[in-house]
């Protein structure tokens, strides 16, 4: 069976300083996978998606980047988070139209 | 362009009596969609999904949503709520697999379910 792994849980960094969240998937292979972010009290907005190795579509600007350098990673990265980039981060793959989360990392930025 | 509304913000029921949230979209293909529940500080999970197959659709834990296309409408249902429903629940349309979107899912702003003793 497929999972879906995230880490860390929980982060919190200071303003300025970089991040790095990463998503791994088992048991498939050349999934799309997807990041999104759902701030507090709102709904989910993709940031990104991935179709394959080093192929990042970016849905909207931002202060964050993604990459993919194995089928089954996908890396959620800043420079320097900004206060705004507080918020719940969540990775997905997708199989047969439906997508699959993970469990989420929460980030607040200080 | 696609878009999906979640009628109510908060629905609040009784430990036992039936559940309706409720979900109206908008699609320009002919529309997969799918209902995904969320546990505080937890990921989503699928409770189901149409895929132009049967329109009524059965899914985990109890829970059933039957597409109209006549009203745009997929709303959720329950027989009998129990605690463990309370969560947040989300009404997803997505774009057709091989478009330019690859499953780009559109989410609803969310139903917040509470269940009372």
């Amino acid at each position: 069976s497929q999972t879906i792994h995230q880490w860390p849980a929980t982060l919190v960094q200071p303003v300025g300083s970089p991040l790095s969240l990463e998503c791994t998937v088992e048991g498939t292979s050349n999934p799309n996978l997807y990041w999104y972010r759902q701030a507090a009290g709102r709904g989910l907005q993709l940031l990104f998606y991935s179709v394959g190795i080093g192929q990042i579509s970016s849905e909207v600007p931002q202060n964050l980047s993604a990459s993919r350098p194995q089928d089954r990673q996908f890396i959620l990265s800043s420079k320097k988070l900004l206060l705004s980039d507080s918020g719940f981060y969540l990775c997905a793959w997708s199989h047969r139209g439906a997508q699959y989360f993970g469990p989420g990392t929460r980030l607040l930025v200080l | 362009a696609q878009s999906v509304t979640q009628l109510d913000s908060h629905v609040s029921v009784s430990e036992g009596t039936p559940v309706l949230l409720r979900c109206n979209y908008s699609s320009s293909y002919s529309p997969s969609l799918f209902w995904y529940v969320q546990h505080p500080n937890k990921g989503l999970q699928l409770l189901l999904k149409y895929t132009s197959a049967a329109t009524l659709v059965k899914g985990i834990n109890g829970f059933e949503a039957e597409f109209k296309k006549s009203e745009t409408s997929f709303h959720l249902t329950k027989p009998s709520a129990h605690m463990s429903d309370a969560a947040e629940y989300f009404c997803v349309v997505s774009d057709p697999a091989g478009g330019t979107s690859y499953g780009k899912l559109t989410f609803g702003q969310g139903t917040i379910l509470t269940v009372h003793p």
